[in-house]
């Protein structure tokens, strides 16, 4: 399809154990970001990319959290030793242009379950 | 510390009506403003936006206004559809490259 693409759709994982999520943004555009939504809030900043590079991981949490895009296109999200904490949805959310405008076009996410 | 709130977290209207969405921030350093909608088990889908320089901006049944000097937006929907109902965040950005989103208000509307 056209829009952004995220797998898994769904990820239960044991306490400890390390997880990649994967985003696939729209063709062409420069800007990627990851968010965390947790039950009943809104969507948190984690980092953005433009391009390849990470221009702005702020969001990370801990170093547990680990984002890259190596070919400024396809992202992965990865998280080590994870714990019940992360559970959560992750948006992935690409858009064209420069950032602090336009529109973030988002993925469906992907539910991570941490037992 | 939410720089973008929503306070109410829900909200019912009867199809037809005006349903009104409050959005408060505390950052005077944003300048552009956004809202989006969020089905269940779906990524939010932008809905509307408005830049620092207006007050108000309308699209079809979709109304933003905002006011700057309170730190306050609305989003109107009228006439309100069942097919509106959904959880509606609204987002700012200003600096850096982040977008600050609130909590959300789902919208019910009854037919």
């Amino acid at each position: 399809g056209a829009g952004v693409s995220q797998t898994p759709s769904n990820k239960v994982t044991e306490k400890g154990k390390y997880v990649e999520l994967r985003c696939d943004p729209i063709s062409g555009h420069t800007a990627l970001y990851w968010y965390r939504q947790s039950l009943g809030q809104g969507p948190e900043f984690l980092i953005y990319f433009q391009g390849t590079g990470a221009a702005d991981d702020s969001g990370l949490p801990n170093d547990r959290f680990f984002a890259v895009r190596p070919e400024g296109s396809v992202s992965t999200l990865k998280i080590q030793r994870t714990e019940r904490g992360d559970s959560a949805v992750y948006l992935c959310a690409s858009s064209p242009g420069h950032p602090n405008t336009g529109e973030l076009f988002f993925g469906e996410g992907s539910r991570l379950t941490v037992l | 510390d939410q720089q973008v709130k929503q306070n109410s977290p829900s909200l019912s209207v009867q199809e037809g009506r005006i349903s009104i969405l409050n959005c408060d921030y505390t950052n005077s350093m944003f300048d552009y403003f956004l809202w989006y909608k969020k089905y269940p088990a779906e990524g939010p889908t932008f809905l509307i936006s408005i830049s620092s320089i207006k007050d108000k901006n309308e699209d079809g049944r979709f109304t933003v206004f905002l006011n700057k000097s309170a730190k306050h937006l609305s989003l109107h929907i009228v006439p309100s559809q069942p097919g509106d109902s959904a959880v509606y965040f609204c987002a700012a950005s200003g600096f850096g490259n982040q977008f600050y989103f609130g909590t959300g208000t789902s919208l019910t509307v009854i037919p």
